[in-house]
């Protein structure tokens, strides 16, 4: 069965560091990966997807990047985090269909 | 206007109570549709999935879609504490690979009290 590792569960971090969040997926083939962020009582923000090794798409311009250097990794990376960058991220997969399926989140603070 | 709009809550119930969470959504090319439930600090994890109207129902859940009105809705049968959560839906235009045009509600949170 397809599994998806999200790490770490928690962060704090300082405004100004970089960050570096992994996401890894297991038991599928070339999956379509996502990162999202969700703040506090709203939805879900879609941030980037990728449908391929190298192939990142971004939702909306920020202080965000990503990429995906195999074929079920994916990191969500930032050179200098700003306040605004707190919120809980998520990664998800889906093999092209309507069903997304989620990691467990990182809790990003920074302060 | 939202593309999607969902009470934020709480909602609070007792124990055994039928639990009604409602969507309501302006795109009429939306045709897929899920429900997603969240515990705090925790990853949505699929919950319900239907495509088009209707109703489907997997033990204490049904879910129902009336596109016509633009309207879906999770029923929860005899709630449980453990119930309690964030549903947040979701739906989606098409099939189409990359990008998933999935939308989601800002999600309810739901109380079931002991």
């Amino acid at each position: 069965s397809q599994t998806i590792h999200q790490w770490p569960a928690t962060l704090v971090q300082p405004v100004g560091s970089p960050l570096s969040l992994e996401c890894t997926v297991e038991g599928t083939s070339n999956p379509n990966l996502y990162w999202y962020r969700q703040a506090a009582g709203r939805g879900l923000q879609l941030l980037f997807y990728s449908v391929g090794i190298g192939q990142i798409s971004s939702e909306v311009p920020q202080n965000l990047s990503a990429s995906r250097p195999q074929d079920r990794q994916f990191i969500l990376s930032s050179k200098k985090l700003l306040l605004s960058d707190s919120g809980f991220y998520l990664c998800a997969w889906s093999l092209g269909g309507e069903k997304l399926f989620f990691g467990s989140g990182t809790q990003l603070s920074v302060l | 206007q939202k593309e999607v709009e969902q009470d934020p809550g709480p909602l609070s119930v007792p124990e055994g109570a039928i639990v009604s969470l409602n969507c309501t959504y302006s795109n009429s090319a939306f045709q897929y549709f899920m429900w997603y439930r969240q515990y705090s600090r925790k990853g949505p994890e699929l919950l319900m999935y239907t495509y088009s109207s209707g109703n489907k129902e997997d033990g204490r859940f049904t879910a129902q879609v009336d596109k016509s009105s633009k309207y879906i809705s999770l029923f929860i049968r005899d709630s449980q504490p453990s119930d309690s959560a964030t549903y947040l839906c979701a739906m989606s235009a098409s099939l189409d690979t990359g990008r998933r045009a999935l939308t989601f509600g800002s999600g309810t949170r739901l109380q079931v009290q002991p």
